[in-house]
């Protein structure tokens, strides 16, 4: 089965601080991908990227960048948290390409709560 | 840009009862595919079922089918014979070349 782990369920942090969340797959997926997912909006696309050093700009890139030294990990910053980042964030993996490989799988997510 | 619509913001069945769970969405591609995914509370998100746009037979999982309207852009989920399990957020989802959108979600709960 495919694992996508996070560093951590539950974060609290103040505002100003960088915040680092850490994403890992374990099945050797090419995409990965940082959503932040609100009550009322669904899922929102952060970053995603396609291959190790890779990273393109979702809907809501502001206020986050990435960083994917390892094809396994993929890693979402806040350099400089604000209230408004409170919220629940979901890392994802899928494979390369088209038909049912565009099945992506979560991560258990991780409920930051910036103070 | 594709859109996903989830217009049932919270719906609730009696366990052994059937739930349809509506989702349109907006696009003028031809090939896409569609999913219906699982949240449970405090739990990970994962795939009950996905529908490939280009098969007009609707897709089904033990319990769960969806009616696959290609046409009128409509994707509802069925839940037959609900049990307190399926209580979870449910999200729909449309993707294309890699680029997966979601839906605003739709909390069902499953009442004993």
């Amino acid at each position: 089965d495919v694992k996508v782990t996070q560093s951590s369920r539950y974060l609290v942090k103040r505002t100003g601080e960088k915040v680092f969340l850490e994403c890992v797959q374990d099945m050797d997926h090419e995409n990965m991908f940082w959503y932040r997912q609100d009550p009322g909006l669904g899922l929102r696309l952060i970053y995603f990227s396609y291959d190790v050093k890779m990273k393109e700009k979702g809907d809501i890139p502001e206020g986050y960048s990435v960083s994917r030294e390892k094809k396994e990990r993929f890693s979402l910053i806040l350099e400089s948290a604000s209230t408004n980042q409170t919220s629940m964030y979901l890392c994802a993996s899928s494979l390369m390409g088209r038909g049912h490989y565009n099945e992506q799988f979560f991560g258990p997510g991780t409920r930051l709560t910036v103070l | 840009a594709q859109t996903v619509t989830q217009s049932q913001p919270e719906m609730s069945v009696q366990e052994a009862e059937t739930v349809t769970l509506s989702c349109t969405y907006d696009t003028s591609e031809n090939n896409y595919y569609l999913f219906w995914y699982k949240q449970p509370p405090s739990r990970q998100m994962i795939l009950v079922i996905r529908q490939e746009a280009y098969k007009q037979q609707n897709a089904t999982e033990n319990r769960f089918s969806v009616n696959f309207q290609k046409a009128a852009k409509s994707f509802s989920l069925k839940i037959s014979d609900s049990q307190l399990g399926d209580t979870a957020m449910y999200f729909c989802a449309f993707s294309l070349n890699n680029d997966m959108r979601f839906g605003a979600g739709t909390r069902l709960t499953v009442k004993p």
